[in-house]
């Protein structure tokens, strides 16, 4: 139990178009989900939260804007990089908690954009 | 949050118990020890986590000692499918917690 996937993933894309990636809760609801972006040997940074239904909340320095969330169903919330450009390019990973914040999170496999 | 230290990296033989240390003298009385792991280019795994009680799964068993200022994770019979980096984290249960993932342990099995 306890599985999420994302897809696609792996993509490259050209500089200054968009790409959305998908985050499912295979065998669960997830009511939270998570967005965490992690460059060459650096940690994971949590750029968002988002709830089922409700806009996200964005982690201080990460452009909601740049950043689209959408978090339409509670087994599926899709991430969307607007105007991507070089420095975008990252491992971007996703999480999710069935329900009450002290539940544990499970992670997804892992996005990895290139952006040329 | 508390913070949490863990030593940069590891290794330990094939076949034997691996032993990950963790500090966290600051742990309030509500966070609990988190452990998860990253294999390189993967998401985050989740291993296992407690409060004040020792806990064990069939991943790992999680060792905190009396005062809770520190834990250890034990992984019974590594094998080389255990080389990670480990992320020890403290977390409370007041609500919009939030995993801050630092530095970890990266842990090496050697054949």
């Amino acid at each position: 139990g306890a599985v999420v996937s994302q897809h696609p993933s792996w993509v490259i894309c050209k500089s200054g178009t968009s790409v959305k990636i998908e985050c499912r809760s295979l065998d669960f609801q997830a009511t939270t989900m998570f967005w965490y972006r992690q460059f060459p040997k650096q940690s994971l940074m949590l750029m968002a939260t988002s709830n089922e239904g409700s806009k996200a909340t964005y982690e201080q320095g990460v452009e909601k804007d740049k950043f689209l969330i959408n978090h339409a169903s509670l087994t599926l919330s899709t991430l969307t990089v607007t105007s991507a450009h070089p420095e975008d390019s990252s491992f971007y990973i996703c999480s999710a908690q069935r329900g009450v914040s002290t539940d544990t999170q499970y992670f997804g496999p892992g996005t990895r954009l290139t952006v040329l | 949050d508390a913070k949490t230290t863990q030593p940069p990296s590891m290794d330990c033989a094939e076949g034997r118990a691996a032993n990950l240390p963790c500090n966290h003298s600051t742990i309030s009385g509500n966070e609990y020890v988190y452990w998860y792991r990253q294999i390189h280019s993967q998401g985050p795994q989740y291993i296992i986590h407690g409060l004040k009680n020792n806990e064990t799964n069939e991943m790992a068993s999680l060792i905190i000692t009396e005062d809770r200022k520190s834990s250890t994770l034990i992984l019974p019979h590594a094998t080389l499918r255990d080389t990670a980096v480990y992320y020890c984290i403290a977390l409370g249960d007041f609500g919009n917690e939030k995993l801050t993932f630092g530095t970890g342990t990266r842990l090496t099995i050697i054949p």
